[in-house]
């Protein structure tokens, strides 16, 4: 596509329960990443994917959130029993290789109520 | 130390001033160095890379001092249309990703 797609735009959840994020990265990008933007607060790293590798993993902040990239396109971020500080707008980014800048989506805002 | 720091402002300017922002960072291998741009509730957009012999993109100078583990970006002209904030971003220790400041505010008033 001409941009990086997010889904849904915005997404309100009660307390415990499980939800998925969708990122359809810009075509041809093997780079693909997963960051997250609290209120007043800078983009903090989660994850990210480069093309058949391992994951690097190092940024999600409990065993409750994974993701997942399919086909080496779209990935899907999940948070289970989420809590009211997983509260913020999730961002996922992609780029032809790592080192050049990336292309953000607009983001899935997320409301645990 | 944060891994990228930043003077999170805001820089208050008229239309037509000069502004310099700063950003440091703790990872000396950090190989790669861009600045962003983010306006109030959108995404991230890529405003320049930087490189160690400087670089400038119309009104936009930035600068990379490897030694002091320093990066600055200069705003010339300022334009109502650059109010924003300005995120400093570095590669991460394990050359990963991108890791972002939490930005330096501008606004600029006619």
């Amino acid at each position: 596509g001409a941009g990086v797609s997010q889904s849904p735009s915005n997404k309100v959840t009660e307390k415990g329960k499980d939800v998925e994020l969708r990122c359809d990265p810009i075509s041809g990008h093997t780079a693909l990443y997963w960051y997250r933007q609290s209120l007043g607060q800078g983009l903090e790293f989660l994850i990210y994917f480069q093309g058949n590798s391992a994951p690097d993993k190092s940024g999600l902040p409990s065993d409750r959130f994974s993701a997942e990239r399919t086909g080496g396109s779209v990935s899907t971020l999940t948070i289970q029993r989420t809590q009211q500080e997983d509260s913020a707008v999730y961002l996922c980014a992609s780029s032809l290789n790592f080192g050049v800048g990336y292309t953000f989506g607009s983001g899935t805002r997320l409301t645990v109520v | 130390r944060k891994e990228v720091e930043q003077d999170p402002g805001p820089f208050n300017v008229p239309e037509g001033a000069t502004v310099a922002f700063n950003c440091t960072y703790s990872n000396s291998a950090s190989q790669s160095f861009f600045w962003y741009r983010q306006d109030c509730r959108k995404e991230p957009k890529l405003l320049m890379s930087v490189y160690s012999s400087g670089n400038e993109d119309g009104r936009f100078t930035a600068q990379l001092n490897r030694a002091s583990q320093y990066i600055s970006l200069l705003i010339r002209d300022s334009k109502l249309s650059d109010s924003a904030t300005y995120l400093c971003v570095v590669t991460n220790q394990a050359g990963t990703a991108l890791i972002f400041g939490k930005g330096t505010t501008l606004s600029v008033s006619s």
